[in-house]
């Protein structure tokens, strides 16, 4: 149980466009789920909580306009990366909060390479 | 603001030889501490959510304890498979159930 599905798994694209990525808990209802960039050797570092059916909440430093969450349903969260540039590259990960127990649990991750 | 360190950064082990790694913290609140294990290129693997000073948890060779400051996760026996970076992360009262994680301990476990 607890299964947490990322898509796509990896993307490269060129400077300027636009990337969605999903988030999906498989087997549970998650009325929050998180996004998490991790650069390499580092820990993961908190973008946003994106809660059902509301706005997001962006932690300081994340651009809102440039990193679009949208919760439109229990088991869905994506995140689109508006005009990309090569400083996007990174490891994006999300993760559903099943409650209870309030355990958040990770997708795969998506690595996005942005030439 | 909750924080979190992890020690030691790296750890190299060999194969039967049990040791710990550490995670202190602060925070306000404590609402759950919790473990995860990843692997290079993945995300993070639920191991173990602490509650409370005193509770342990256990799962094969691993073993999670907690005090009011730190956290331990003691391997023991450990095996080439348990190489890996274990990630510590505190979730605090007034949070909003986010997590707070430590840089994590790189495990290395030699055959």
């Amino acid at each position: 149980g607890a299964v947490v599905s990322q898509h796509p798994s990896w993307v490269i694209c060129k400077s300027g466009t636009s990337v969605k990525i999903e988030c999906r808990s498989l087997d549970f209802q998650a009325t929050t789920m998180f996004w998490y960039r991790q650069f390499p050797k580092q820990s993961l570092m908190l973008m946003a909580t994106s809660n059902e059916g509301s706005k997001a909440t962006y932690e300081q430093g994340v651009e809102k306009d440039k990193f679009l969450i949208n919760h439109a349903s229990l088991t869905l969260s994506t995140l689109t990366v508006t005009s990309a540039h090569p400083e996007d590259s990174s490891f994006y990960i999300c993760s559903a909060r099943d409650s209870p127990p309030d355990t958040q649990y990770f997708g795969p991750g998506t690595r996005l390479t942005v030439l | 603001e909750d924080q979190v360190t992890q020690s030691p950064e790296a750890l190299r082990l060999q194969e039967g030889e049990s040791s710990s790694l550490n995670c202190s913290y602060t925070v306000s609140g404590l609402r759950g501490l919790f473990w995860y294990r990843q692997d290079p290129g993945k995300g993070p693997e639920f191991l173990f959510t602490l509650y409370s000073a005193g509770e342990e948890k256990e799962k094969e060779r691993l073993k999670a304890t907690l005090t009011k400051k730190e956290s331990f996760l003691h391997i023991t026996a450990p095996k080439p498979e348990d190489s890996a970076t274990y990630l510590c992360a505190v979730q605090g009262g007034g949070s909003n159930y986010k997590l707070t994680f430590g840089k994590g301990t790189l495990l290395t476990v030699n055959p």
